[in-house]
C-alpha cells in the first residue's frame, strides 16, 4: 500500500495566493521529500526534509515535518501559473536505507491566471 | 549532464507482443529505478538496481517482467508477453544519493 497520502487530492487556487498541500505516512522515516509532475513529463525533486529536522524552506517553498503526527505539509508562497502541476511525497523508511522512495498518492494543484 | 534518458517516449503494441523499455542513467549514479505509474495505482516501484545488481523486485507484478542493468549505463525492462493492462507510463530514475532523477516516461499502450 502507498506510504504517503496526500491532502487535498486536487487543489485550484488564484495566481499570488499561497498553496499548502499535506502528506500523511505510515510508518517511521529517515527523511521525507516533495516531487514535482508536471503533465507529460518526469518527477522533478523539489525539497529534502529529514527526520530530525522540522521546517526547511527553499526560495518559495516552505516545508515542515511532525514525526509524532507522521505528517508533513508544502507550502508555495504567490503561487505561479507555472506552479501548475501534481506534488508527490516520498519517504524513505528508518533502518531501510534511503535510496528507496515509496510516494504518496499526489496532489494535483491548478494555479487560475 | 544530458539527464535520463529513455526510450522509446511512446510504444503501441498489440496484446501478446514483447515490449523492450530502454533507460540509460545519469552517469555515476549508482542506484537506477523502474517505476510503472497508473490513474488508478499512482506510481509503483517495480525493481531497483545498486551498482547494476537487483537490489528488491517484489514490485514487478509477474513473470511476464523482467529487467536487466548490463552495465552502468545501461538498463532494460522488458514484458513478454505484453497485455491491455500493462498500458501505463514507466519511468526510469536514477540516484547516488537520497534524490531521484527521473526520466521523460515512456507511455505504453497495448490494445
Amino acid at each position: 500500500s502507498q506510504q504517503g497520502e496526500e491532502d487535498p487530492q486536487a487543489l485550484s487556487i488564484q495566481e499570488g495566493e499561497n498553496a499548502t498541500m499535506n502528506c500523511s505516512y505510515k510508518t517511521s522515516i529517515n527523511n521525507l521529500q516533495w516531487y514535482r509532475q508536471n503533465s507529460g513529463r518526469g518527477l522533478v525533486h523539489l525539497i529534502l526534509i529529514r527526520s530530525n529536522e522540522r521546517e526547511k524552506h527553499s526560495g518559495r517553498l516552505r516545508v515542515t515535518l511532525d514525526t509524532s503526527k507522521k505528517s508533513s505539509s508544502l507550502l508555495i508562497t504567490a503561487s505561479r501559473a507555472a506552479d501548475t502541476a501534481s506534488y508527490f511525497c516520498a519517504t524513505t523508511r528508518l533502518n531501510f536505507g534511503n535510496e528507496k522512495l515509496t510516494f504518496g498518492t499526489g496532489t494535483r494543484l491548478t494555479i487560475i491566471p | 549532464d544530458a539527464g535520463v534518458i529513455q526510450s522509446p517516449r511512446h510504444e503501441v503494441t498489440e496484446m501478446g507482443q514483447e515490449v523492450t523499455l530502454r533507460c540509460k542513467p545519469i552517469s555515476g549514479h549508482d542506484y537506477l529505478f523502474w517505476y510503472r505509474q497508473t490513474m488508478m495505482r499512482g506510481l509503483e516501484l517495480l525493481i531497483y538496481f545498486n551498482n547494476n545488481v537487483p537490489i528488491d523486485d517484489s514490485g514487478m507484478p509477474e513473470d511476464r517482467f523482467s529487467a536487466k542493468m548490463p552495465n552502468a549505463s545501461f538498463s532494460t525492462l522488458k514484458i513478454q508477453p505484453s497485455e491491455p493492462r500493462d498500458s501505463a507510463v514507466y519511468f526510469c530514475a536514477s540516484s547516488e544519493a537520497d534524490t531521484q532523477y527521473f526520466g521523460p516516461g515512456t507511455r505504453l499502450t497495448v490494445l
